[in-house]
């Protein structure tokens, strides 16, 4: 059975100020890993998807990369509008995404 | 393109009922997968449709279903309401058949009552 685990659950930053937010998982064989956002009341919005070790995207302040155990996805000089839960997942297809409970992100200006 | 679309947004019922939500999913995209999330278990996986056929189903029980039209929209239904169910559904589709990304709808909002 899949799991996914994300850590810290909540992080305040000011903004300007870097960090990192970790997702750990267990697979039985990676089919694909996913990074979204997700603003209160909304779906989660697609960020990035990952499939081997080693492997980086980018996407404006945001950077996502993955070991063979881990994934970070590092969030250089965040913005306010950059405050959101972002969701981790993995797995994909018809066995369905599992997702982790999610990093709470709120950047004080 | 357009997005997942999911209808209704808001929806009241009360214990016992039974309840169908909609979603259609981007044009093109075969597979269309539901999620229940909660503030105490997350999100998690209730079923995926491919080509009007179930391949696969969460931990839930028969209570839920759903089923999908040649058309790729999909529906899901709840009978017999608990409390419990009460919850933000959620609607993805993916392209086609192997670990693509999926793609989230707004969601519907349950509230039994």
């Amino acid at each position: 059975e899949d799991q996914v685990t994300q850590s810290p659950e909540a992080l305040r930053l000011q903004e300007g100020e870097s960090s990192s937010l970790n997702c750990s998982y267990t697979v039985s064989g990676l089919r694909g890993l996913f990074w979204y956002r997700q603003d209160p009341g909304k779906g989660p919005e697609f960020l990035f998807t990952l499939y081997s070790a080693g492997e980086e995207k980018e996407k404006e302040r945001l950077k996502a990369t993955l070991t063979k155990k881990e994934s970070f996805l590092h969030i250089t000089a965040p913005k306010p509008e950059d405050s959101a839960t972002y969701l981790c997942a993995v797995g994909g297809g018809a066995d369905g995404l599992t997702f982790g409970k999610g990093t709470h992100l709120i950047i004080q200006p | 393109k357009a997005g997942v679309t999911q209808t209704p947004r808001y929806l009241i019922k009360t214990r016992g009922q039974q309840v169908t939500l909609s979603c259609s999913p981007i044009s093109g995209h075969r597979s269309v997968s539901w999620y229940q999330q909660t503030p105490g278990q997350g999100l998690q996986f209730l079923f995926e449709y491919f080509s009007e056929t179930q391949r696969n189903k969460g931990n839930f029980p028969g209570r839920f279903s759903g089923r999908q039209f040649s058309n790729s929209r999909s529906e899901m239904n709840v009978s017999t309401l608990e409390l419990g169910d009460s919850a933000l559904y959620l609607c993805a589709s993916s392209p086609g058949q192997h670990q693509e990304t999926q793609y989230f709808g707004p969601g519907t909002r349950l509230l039994v009552l």
